[in-house]
């Protein structure tokens, strides 16, 4: 079945530390995106990537930073310098970037600081 | 100001009542999203459309350009219908997000 994975599920964090979320999918689709979800707001834009070792900032890259290595794997690390980083976290993948190519969204990752 | 905002925020229905959430967005767009999350968080993609109105089983949505308004509509909801609706304008490869309409059915 094509789709894509995240993990893990949940994922707890000191402060201070890094913590890497993995989002794979096999959709074979060129463009992948991360957003960030608080309650009662909107997803919000964090990176996104339209080919292989490229990737753009979205509205608050500040505190993350992605890798982009393979088509299918798009990884985001959540670093230290993120000064409020519990939320859940969401990866999509789509076949282009243009506006008529339809999301494909994982299941999340809930992110919690300690 | 958000580029888009939904109505409204939070809905109850009596299972088999009609369901109409809206969306209206500030920006130019090339196509108008709807979205649904359920209470795990996962979301899944209901429909995409730049003009007039699609139907997948139940589910109705319609967007007027001119008004720059689109609606969703659930016939003979179910409490399966029980979900956060998302509607995302897209310009270009830029995507803007409402902060959703949570729908609850009862039995």
């Amino acid at each position: 079945d094509g789709g894509i994975t995240q993990s893990p599920k949940y994922l707890f964090r000191k402060e201070g530390q890094n913590v890497t979320l993995s989002c794979e999918q096999n959709l074979n689709h060129d463009a992948m995106y991360w957003y960030r979800q608080d309650p009662g707001q909107g997803l919000r834009l964090i990176y996104y990537s339209q080919i292989v070792n490229d990737f753009q900032k979205g509205d608050i890259a500040e505190g993350y930073s992605v890798s982009r290595e393979k088509k299918e794997s798009f990884p985001l690390t959540v670093t230290s310098a993120q000064k409020n980083p519990t939320a859940f976290y969401l990866c999509a993948s789509s076949a282009g970037t243009l506006s008529y190519n339809e999301q494909f969204f994982g299941p999340g990752t809930r992110l919690t600081v300690l | 100001k958000n580029e888009v905002e939904q109505s409204p925020q939070n809905l109850t229905a009596q299972e088999g009542e009609f369901i109409t959430i809206n969306c209206s967005y500030s920006v130019g767009i090339s196509a108008l999203h709807w979205l649904q999350q359920h209470p795990g968080g996962g979301i899944v993609s209901l429909f995409m459309l730049s003009s007039g109105k699609k139907k997948h089983g139940r589910l109705i949505a319609t967007i007027n350009i001119q008004e720059k308004h689109s609606s969703l509509h659930i016939t003979a909801s179910h409490p399966r219908d029980s979900a956060v609706y998302i509607c995302a304008a897209t310009t270009g490869n830029q995507f803007y997000f409402g902060t959703g309409t949570s729908l609850t059915v009862i039995p």
